[in-house]
């Protein structure tokens, strides 16, 4: 089974710092995402990577960047933490969208104070 | 542009049918649909690749419409498991997911 681990399950942060989120997936996928899940509406992508060092961005990519150095990690980063950016992350992989499903970590609940 | 779920949510008593749709403003590669339990992760259902496909999943089956850009999740006779918020993808060369529709199934 494909396993998508995401490093933490829960993260407080104050507002301002530099945040880390990591994820690591051992399927060898080319293909990791990072989305954040509100209620009410659903699941928005911030960014997605299609190879190593290649990003993309999603619908709502300001106020995080990412890094793919290495093919099974994905980071994502909130570069200066804001109250807004408290959410649920989900990262997830795939061989390929187009016909592959995504398989999802288990989220990191962060909370921005 | 994110996929548009109808209903936002559904309540069912258990043997009874549903379906939920998903409606997208661009061209569709292709569709996902997903299920989500509180506090889990979203897990895959099925995929849909071409126009007019219909795929199916125990008593969950969905279709698609590639002209209208539309795709509908059918749960037949449906169970407590089934309980959860759906999720559809629509994949416009980014996968995109809708609002979620919550479902919950009764005895």
């Amino acid at each position: 089974d494909v396993k998508v681990t995401q490093s933490s399950r829960y993260l407080v942060k104050r507002t301002g710092e530099k945040v880390f989120l990591e994820c690591v997936q051992d399927m060898d996928h080319e293909n990791m995402f990072w989305y954040r899940q509100d209620p009410g509406l659903g699941l928005r992508l911030i960014y997605f990577s299609y190879d190593v060092k290649m990003k993309e961005k999603g619908d709502i990519p300001e106020g995080y960047s990412v890094s793919r150095e290495k093919k099974e990690r994905f980071s994502l980063i909130l570069e200066s933490a804001s109250t807004n950016q408290t959410s649920m992350y989900l990262c997830a992989s795939s061989l390929d969208p187009g016909y592959s499903p995504l398989h999802f970590g288990n989220g990191t609940r962060l909370t921005v104070t | 542009q994110q996929p548009v779920q109808s209903p936002q949510a559904v309540i069912l008593r258990e043997g009874e049918d549903a379906v939920i749709n998903c409606s997208s403003s661009k061209a569709l590669y292709s569709v996902h649909w997903y299920r989500q339990k509180h506090g889990e992760a979203p897990v895959f259902l099925m995929i849909l690749l071409k126009g007019g496909e219909q795929k199916g999943h125990e008593k969950i089956s969905a279709s698609f419409n590639e002209k209208k850009q539309q795709s509908s999740l059918y749960l037949t006779a449906s169970q407590l498991s089934y309980s959860g918020t759906y999720f559809c993808g629509s994949n416009t060369g980014k996968l995109i997911f809708g609002q979620g529709t919550t479902l919950q199934v009764k005895p």
